[in-house]
C-alpha cells in the first residue's frame, strides 16, 4: 500500500528553527509537495521538490532524498503566524496525490 | 482576484436530503478536484476532472457525484447524504493535471449530516 508518515504534532519556540519530517512509500514518485494549512482554512502551497537536494525559499526550505523516501521542511526564525498544520503530499506513478495526515506545529512565545 | 469559491461554507442537513456544494474557479484551470478532510486523516480525493466533460473517481467516490459541464464549475452532489459524510470538503484547481502544478484550494465547506 501507499503510505506517508509525518509526526502528528510538534512544538517549537518563537525565533527558533524546526524541522518537520515526511517519509513515504508510494508506487512510483513524481514529486513531493508541502502545503501549509491554518486551522479552519484552506491549504496553501509552500514547495515542490522532484530532484534530490535542498530548496530554499525565504525562511522556509524543503529537502528531498528520493533514495531514502524522505523529505523535510525546515522553518527558520519561527513566528507565531507559523502555527499551522504542514501537509506532505507525494505524486505517485499514476500522477495522483497521496497526502499525509499533516503535522500540527505549535509555536510558543 | 484569482480564486476558488465554494458555497455554502457551512451546511447542516439531515440524512437522505439531496444537496449540492458548488465550486467555481476564475483562473481558466483545466484540472479540478474535490477532497474531504477528516481528523487524523490526510486529504482524501473524492473525484477529479482533467477538463470539461472528463471526470474520474478518486480514492473515496462512494456516495458522491460530480459533473463538469463548464470549465469553471465543478459541483459536488450528495444524492442521499449519510452521517459518515460529515466532513470538511475542499475544492481545488490547477492549471493542468501535470504533477508539478500546485493546487489552489477553495475556502472549504463544513458539512454536518444528522
Amino acid at each position: 500500500g501507499q503510505n506517508i508518515d509525518q509526526p502528528t504534532e510538534m512544538t517549537a519556540t518563537e525565533g527558533a528553527i524546526v524541522q518537520i519530517n515526511c517519509t513515504y512509500q508510494t508506487s512510483g514518485f513524481n514529486g513531493l509537495f508541502w502545503y501549509q494549512q491554518h486551522a479552519g482554512e484552506a491549504p496553501t502551497f509552500l514547495s515542490y521538490n522532484v530532484l534530490d537536494g535542498l530548496e530554499e525559499k525565504g525562511r522556509f526550505s524543503s529537502f528531498l532524498s528520493r533514495s531514502k523516501g524522505y523529505s523535510y521542511l525546515l522553518l527558520k526564525e519561527l513566528q507565531m503566524k507559523d502555527s499551522a498544520s504542514y501537509l506532505c503530499a507525494v505524486v505517485d506513478s499514476n500522477y495522483q496525490l497521496i497526502w499525509g495526515a499533516g503535522t500540527k506545529l505549535i509555536i510558543k512565545p | 482576484e484569482a480564486q476558488v469559491t465554494q458555497n455554502p461554507r457551512y451546511l447542516i442537513t439531515v440524512t437522505g436530503k439531496k444537496l449540492t456544494v458548488t465550486c467555481s474557479q476564475n483562473m481558466n484551470h483545466e484540472y479540478m478536484s474535490w477532497y474531504r478532510q477528516d481528523p487524523g486523516l490526510g486529504l482524501r480525493q473524492i473525484y477529479y476532472s482533467m477538463n470539461v466533460e472528463v471526470t474520474d473517481k478518486g480514492d473515496v467516490p462512494e456516495g458522491y457525484k460530480v459533473s463538469r459541464k463548464e470549465k469553471r464549475n465543478f459541483p459536488l452532489i450528495l444524492e442521499s447524504p449519510s452521517p459518515n459524510q460529515t466532513s470538511l470538503y475542499f475544492c481545488a484547481s490547477s492549471p493542468t493535471g501535470e504533477a508539478y502544478n500546485e493546487q489552489f484550494f477553495g475556502p472549504g465547506t463544513r458539512l454536518t449530516v444528522l
